[in-house]
């Protein structure tokens, strides 16, 4: 079945330096969304990306959409302790009607 | 609004017990979703519900039915509890484009339900 993988599952960072998890798909995307879920919560909805080559900022994060819509980045700036949980794609296949395919997240931890 | 409401927040059964989960959105949200959440394995969709009156099987159906009882109540049975099924179980709801329109939505999750079996 359709599957998306993301990478790194972990990524450790000193408070200040940049951080950015990736998602690929091995067929091409509806759309992808990003989700974050702080330690002990819910995933929460952060944007969406339907265009191919599509850039979005939400101040210090920058989403990417890749120009096949296979692959698609999350890059955050200058990493905040608020910034901690975990990240996942979302990718969504065959339409808006279609179901949401998580990656496995990427679990981000940020040392003061 | 609530938003996305489920109960229990957590939950111990025995092997072979068996346990309704509750789910319900306020949002005239036409879409419903139950996913389980295990460490390193992301979400997974176990049931989902496009619209009242609809059920279908996700990626991970097996030892589990579903009710979509009305617009805003989506619930997920265990009938027979196995050591497997201890997880974190997410209800998401979603509102949906009209036919023929392409705008897709996010989804809004609840708070969870941590349930042991043991």
């Amino acid at each position: 079945g359709q599957q998306v993988m993301q990478i790194p599952q972990y990524q450790h960072v000193q408070e200040g330096e940049d951080f950015t998890t990736y998602c690929n798909s091995s067929t091409t995307l509806s759309n992808i969304q990003w989700y974050k879920q702080r330690p002990g919560g819910h995933p929460v909805f952060l944007i969406q990306l339907v265009k191919s080559g599509e850039v979005k900022k939400q101040k210090r994060l920058t989403f990417q959409f890749g120009e096949a819509k296979k692959n698609s980045s999350l890059h955050i700036t200058a990493t905040q302790t608020t910034d901690v949980g975990t990240y996942f794609c979302a990718g969504r296949y065959g339409g808006s009607q279609g179901n949401l395919i998580f990656g496995k997240g990427t679990k981000l931890s940020v040392k003061p | 609004n609530a938003g996305v409401t489920q109960t229990p927040k957590f939950q111990v059964l025995k092997t072979g017990q068996s346990m309704t989960l509750q789910c319900a959105q306020d949002m005239n949200h036409n879409s419903m979703y139950w996913y389980r959440q295990d460490p390193g394995m992301g979400l997974r969709l176990i049931y989902y519900s496009a619209s009242e009156g609809t059920t279908d099987k996700g990626e991970v159906p097996n030892g589990y039915n579903v009710s979509r009882l009305n617009k805003r109540e989506f619930s997920l049975r265990l009938e027979s509890a196995a050591p497997s099924q201890t997880s974190v179980y997410f209800c998401a709801s979603r509102r949906t484009s009209g036919r023929g329109r392409t705008h897709s939505y996010e989804q809004y999750f609840g708070p969870g339900t941590r349930l042991t079996v043991t």
